[in-house]
């Protein structure tokens, strides 16, 4: 089965540049997004198709994805963003596959 | 704007039936798939299943067996059904709506399961 890997955590100071990958073979190959989730809180699609913003999305979030890595990036990262955030991946024969998350700090 | 109401029973005990519906609101249910997702505490995303509108499904393999989607398109309702709950399912269940191939857009509120003698 496919899997993604992100890191457990991410510490980040308020106004500095974030930066929080996703591991998985062959990744640039798919599209990649990301979801950020605040406590209680249902998941929030912040970037999808690798590097494409939901409408509402602040610029500051942006994407890439090439080779094994895709990579979400707070530009000015705000406490607002301090989250949980997964990627996740389409794959033909696994379906719908999440990274395990990364909780960002902002500190 | 697409919106997703969800419900269901919250306290079930081993061995019963989760059953949880969601309401899709805004929006057409042709062209896209719908997912439930579920989420134990304090852990990670897991994909259950889907069901496309045409009444296509797709279960994730480890909980296949156990499965059962379902949809009224007359509601604009997709239902979920997890047979033999253990205490492992006890988890926060969202629907979801996914564009082919690609992300999920719209997420329904969450359901907590417990499941607990």
């Amino acid at each position: 089965s496919y899997e993604l890997t992100q890191p457990p955590s991410v510490s980040v100071s308020p106004g500095q540049t974030a930066s929080i990958t996703c591991s998985g073979d062959n990744l640039g190959e798919k599209y990649a997004c990301w979801y950020q989730q605040k406590p209680g809180q249902s998941p929030v699609l912040v970037i999808y198709q690798d590097n494409k913003r939901p409408s509402g999305i602040p610029e500051r979030f942006s994407g890439s994805n090439s080779g094994n890595t895709a990579t979400l990036t707070i530009s000015g990262t705000q406490a607002m963003d301090e989250a949980d955030y997964y990627c996740q991946a389409w794959d033909s024969s696994s379906a719908w596959v999440f990274g395990g998350g990364t909780k960002l700090t902002v500190l | 704007q697409v919106h997703l109401q969800q419900w269901g029973a919250g306290l079930l005990k081993p061995s019963e039936t989760l059953s949880l519906t969601c309401a899709v609101f805004g929006g057409s249910f042709s062209g896209y798939y719908w997912s439930w997702i579920r989420q134990p505490p304090g852990k990670g995303l897991e994909w259950i299943g889907e069901i496309h509108h045409s009444g296509t499904t797709n279960y994730n393999p480890s909980l296949k067996s156990r499965v059962t989607i379902s949809l009224d398109t007359s509601k604009n309702h997709f239902s979920l059904r997890l047979s033999s709950v253990t205490a492992a399912d006890t988890a926060v269940y969202y629907c979801a709506r996914g564009e082919v191939e690609s992300h999920f857009d719209f997420w329904g509120q969450g359901t907590l399961v417990t499941v607990s003698s």
